[in-house]
C-alpha cells in the first residue's frame, strides 16, 4: 500500500525558511505528481503548489510565488518542500498528497488527491 | 481563480439523518470535482472524484451529484463516525482550490 512518509514538526523564527521532505513508499517515484496543501490552525485547506518528478516541472499558488520552491530528487525518492521569509500567518500543517490522473481522450485529466501525508506542523515564533 | 462556496458552513444532525451539503463554482468546473472527509488531526480522506464516483472502500451512504457550478454531497444516513468537516475541491484549472468546509456536529 503506497504511502507518503513526512518529514517531522519544524519551530522557525520570523524571516527564516523552512524545508519539509515528503517520501512515497512503494510505487514508482516519476509516476507521482506530489503537490502540497496547507493549513493553519482552525482553519481550511490551501494548495500551495506540485511537481512531476518525471519532468521536473512545479507549478505553485501565485500567492507564494516567489516564496514556495518545490522540487523532487529522484536519487532518494524524495520530494521537498521550501518556504522562504517565513511569518506567523505561515504557522499550519503542511501536507503532500498525490494528485490521481486519467488518461481520457488522450489527455491527462486530475481526478483528486487520493493519498496524503501525515502532516508536517510548522511553528513560525520568535 | 476559482473560488468554491460551501454551505452550510456547520450544521446540526442526528445519526440517521440524511444530511446535504451543497458547493457552488465561481464558474464551470466540468466534472473536476472532489469531495474529503477530514477528522481532528488527522489528513482529509478521499470520498468522491468526478463528481460522483466514488472512492474504493467508501460507504455507500455517501453520494456526490451536480454539474457545471453547483454540486452536492449526500450522506443518506449518518453514521456517528461520519462526524466531521467536509471539503469539496475543484481540479479543472490551476490554482486549485478547496471549498471552506462543513463542519458535521452531533445533535
Amino acid at each position: 500500500q503506497v504511502q507518503l512518509v513526512q518529514s517531522g514538526a519544524a519551530v522557525k523564527k520570523p524571516g527564516s525558511s523552512v524545508k519539509v521532505s515528503c517520501e512515497p513508499s512503494g510505487g514508482i517515484f516519476s509516476s507521482y505528481v506530489i503537490n502540497w496543501v496547507r493549513q493553519a490552525p482552525g482553519q481550511g485547506l490551501e494548495w500551495m503548489g506540485g511537481i512531476i518528478p518525471l519532468f521536473g516541472t512545479a507549478k505553485n499558488a501565485q500567492r507564494f510565488q516567489g516564496r514556495v520552491t518545490i522540487t523532487a530528487d529522484e536519487s532518494t525518492s524524495t520530494v521537498y518542500m521550501e518556504l522562504s521569509s517565513l511569518r506567523s500567518e505561515d504557522t499550519a500543517v503542511y501536507y503532500c498528497a498525490s494528485l490521481r490522473r486519467i488518461l481520457r481522450n488522450f489527455d491527462w485529466q486530475s481526478e483528486a488527491f487520493d493519498i496524503w501525508g501525515q502532516g508536517t506542523m510548522v511553528t513560525v515564533s520568535s | 481563480a476559482i473560488q468554491l462556496t460551501q454551505s452550510p458552513s456547520s450544521l446540526s444532525a442526528s445519526v440517521g439523518d440524511r444530511v446535504t451539503i451543497t458547493c457552488r463554482a465561481s464558474q464551470g468546473i466540468s466534472s473536476a470535482l472532489a469531495w474529503y472527509q477530514q477528522k481532528p488531526g488527522k489528513p482529509p480522506k478521499l470520498l468522491i472524484y468526478d463528481v460522483s464516483s466514488l472512492e474504493s472502500g467508501v460507504p455507500s451512504r455517501f453520494s456526490g451529484s451536480g454539474s457545471g457550478t453547483d454540486f452536492t454531497l449526500t450522506i443518506s444516513s449518518l453514521q456517528p463516525e461520519d462526524f466531521a468537516i467536509y471539503y469539496c475541491q475543484q481540479l479543472n484549472s490551476y490554482p486549485l482550490t478547496f471549498g471552506g468546509g462543513t463542519q458535521v456536529e452531533i445533535k
